[in-house]
């Protein structure tokens, strides 16, 4: 199972760019790499999800190395409403595990 | 949409109570899974179900049981509910795939408290 490492809190003003990195040494060959979005008193929802390379969507990129032992969730132009908790999770569908996460605030 | 509801979003109980928490989905998913969520521990997993009357034990077993009667419904039993039972729990359903690409979806969740 792998573990993941990534920053308990980051800051950040409307308009930026954040960038979220997730350290996982010992991710295996068959496991994805996947980020979820938190907000208070809600369910986790998914943001997005890759294998290796860059993966976009009309909310995030994601980036993964060649070696696959990190990856870094992008968020562009960041407003107010993207103020939560990001999960970055590897693993295979029932293998997968929720770290503590890391609490973005963004501030007018 | 996937849909998946849970039957409470408060409840409040006393110690040594049987608690059930029903969590219901409306994809057909094969896996479901409850998780309870803490303040500094992010989400723990508690049990999952890869398949009707299947259960697997998740990182944080002890105290709990599970029932996967029908497919879109998993329940999470609390046989006597104490006060570090006290938490936020998720329920969340998959599709049933091996590999490759995929999702969880989650429920509101259920704010329990014991008292």
């Amino acid at each position: 199972l792998a573990k993941t490492t990534q920053p308990i809190s980051m800051d950040s003003y409307e308009g930026q760019e954040v960038n979220i990195t997730c350290s996982h040494n010992n991710i295996a060959t068959n496991d994805y790499i996947t980020w979820y979005q938190q907000f208070p008193s809600q369910g986790p929802r998914f943001i997005i999800q890759g294998y290796k390379t860059k993966v976009t969507n009309e909310v995030a990129s994601l980036f993964i190395p060649a070696d696959r032992k990190s990856s870094t969730l992008s968020l562009p132009r960041v407003s107010l409403s993207d103020t939560a908790v990001y999960y970055c999770l590897v693993g295979r569908p029932n293998d997968m595990r929720f770290g503590a996460g890391t609490r973005l605030t963004v501030k007018p | 949409d996937v849909k998946v509801t849970q039957s409470s979003r408060y409840l409040v109980k006393r110690t040594g109570e049987k608690v059930f928490l029903e969590c219901v989905q409306d994809m057909d998913h094969e896996n479901m899974f409850w998780y309870r969520q803490d303040p500094g521990l992010g989400l723990r997993l508690i049990y999952f179900s890869y398949d009707v009357k299947m259960k697997e034990k998740g990182d944080i077993p002890e105290g709990y049981s599970v029932s996967r009667e029908k497919k879109e419904r998993f329940s999470l039993i609390l046989e006597s509910a104490s006060t570090n039972q006290t938490s936020m729990y998720l329920c969340a359903s998959s599709p049933g795939i091996q590999w490759g690409p995929y999702e969880q979806y989650f429920g509101p969740g259920t704010r329990l408290t014991v008292t």
